[in-house]
């Protein structure tokens, strides 16, 4: 089965930094995504971790660690139009497994 | 390039009546991806498809639930007899080699109620 974690909500200031954390249990692993979703939209690609350690694209960073089963994505300089729900998802045997997302708030 | 594109966007209908969800992938894209998103399970694979053919459908929830994929450019998902559970954002998605290391990219989504 897949089990697949992360916090329900989180808020943070414009200009802040954010991060939110994904673990998971699952029966495969090929690697981790990180999309977010504005509401009433789809799921946008953010980024994509097939091996331990950190991938930077811009203000936004994603870590991966296989051993503990962890991931968490970073977002630096926080903007209003930041506020969505962030979504960690598994793949294994080129099926995507979603996390039920954390709704990130940013105030001014 | 235009990206996944779905029609129609929202759909009311009523309970027992059938509903058709169609989706145009990206040109090129080889899978295609079926996904359900509510509330209360957030988003789930109903099914995909590469090459045209059905690989995996065991997220279908039950029988009145059925999708095809006639030719590369198009795919559907029916739902027959729908029921208000049946209610959420229904996505197609779509990725160019293989799920596992390549990204999915998403269509708009259809919006399904069910009275």
């Amino acid at each position: 089965g897949q089990n697949i974690d992360q916090p329900t909500e989180m808020t943070a200031t414009e200009g802040a930094i954010v991060q939110i954390n994904c673990t998971y249990q699952t029966s495969g692993f090929n690697g981790l995504f990180w999309y977010q979703q504005h509401a009433g939209e789809a799921p946008t690609f953010l980024s994509y971790n097939v091996l331990d350690g950190l991938e930077e694209k811009g203000r936004f960073s994603s870590f991966l660690s296989r051993s503990k089963g962890y991931s968490y994505l970073l977002l630096k300089e926080l903007q209003m139009k930041d506020s969505a729900s962030y979504l960690c998802a598994v793949t294994n045997d080129y099926k995507l497994s979603f996390g039920a997302g954390t709704t990130v708030t940013v105030r001014a | 390039d235009a990206g996944v594109i779905q029609s129609p966007r929202h759909e009311v209908t009523e309970m027992g009546q059938e509903v058709t969800l169609r989706c145009k992938p990206i040109s090129g894209h080889d899978y295609l991806f079926w996904y359900r998103q509510t509330m209360m399970r957030g988003l789930e694979l109903l099914i995909y498809f590469n090459n045209n053919v059905p690989i995996d459908d065991s997220g279908m929830p039950e029988d009145r639930f059925s999708a095809k994929m006639p030719n590369a450019s198009f795919s559907t998902l029916k739902i027959q007899p729908s029921e208000p559970r049946d209610s959420a954002v229904y996505f197609c998605a779509s990725s160019l080699t293989s799920g596992s290391t390549d990204t999915q990219y998403f269509g708009p989504g259809t919006r399904l109620t069910v009275l």
